[in-house]
């Protein structure tokens, strides 16, 4: 059974901060995807990353895929308020199925 | 690009009764829509993928006497919560992919909270 962890699950930090959202899987995967969530919302698209070695970033966050190490990093430079939310990844279940298993997320808190 | 809507946002419903929660895809076509449900401060699980023109494969564990997932356009795909009871009460959430866009990618719904008085 595939399982996908996160850590950590709970992340409090100052504005202004660096640091870092890690996510293992159990299974061979080479998609791999993170979202953001919002109280009482749905989710919102960050990085889709398909390969092993992929980086993107966008603004603040910076993802990167390591399938041998079945690992993908979320990295948040220079935290700010705006930040604050929940943070999923996601792997591929199974080959040919494109089914999600979301990891246990993480509740990011920046504090002003 | 690549929009999905959910109908209703929010629904509140007795113990007993039935309701439908509507997923449809608004500009592209739908061969797979997936259906989640996500519990207070917890992750999304999935309950059951279906594929237009079948019947859907559930989770295991998901009741799916319960859950009635019908897909039957490449557009939308309804699930009902039959006989809702208030451990039902949870938000719903919806994704659809096709195979012609994206790169093999999900793209979700807005949600539909449920609660069951």
């Amino acid at each position: 059974e595939l399982k996908v962890e996160q850590n950590p699950l709970f992340l409090s930090m100052q504005e202004g901060k660096n640091y870092t959202i890690y996510c293992n899987y159990s299974t061979t995967s080479d998609r791999l995807y993170w979202y953001r969530q919002d109280p009482g919302k749905s989710l919102e698209s960050l990085f889709v990353l398909l390969s092993n070695g992929a980086v993107k970033q966008e603004g603040r966050l910076m993802a990167s895929l390591d399938t041998k190490a079945r690992l993908s990093t979320l990295h948040i430079t220079a935290a700010v308020h705006d930040l604050s939310a929940t943070y999923f990844c996601a792997v591929d279940g199974a080959s040919g199925t494109y089914k999600y298993i979301f990891g246990t997320g993480t509740r990011l808190k920046v504090l002003a | 690009g690549a929009v999905v809507s959910q109908h209703p946002s929010w629904v509140i419903c007795k113990s007993g009764t039935s309701v439908k929660i509507e997923c449809r895809s608004l500009d592209f076509q739908a061969t797979t829509m997936f259906w989640y449900r996500q519990f207070p401060k917890q992750s999304l699980m999935l309950m059951a993928t279906s594929n237009e023109g079948s019947k859907a494969t559930y989770e295991q564990g998901v009741e799916k006497d319960k859950f009635l997932i019908n897909h039957a356009s490449l557009t939308l795909s309804t699930l009902t919560v039959t006989s809702a009871h208030p451990e039902d009460s949870s938000f719903y959430i919806c994704s659809a992919r096709s195979p012609f866009i994206g790169n093999y990618e999900q793209y979700f719904g807005p949600g539909t909270r449920l609660t069951v008085t």
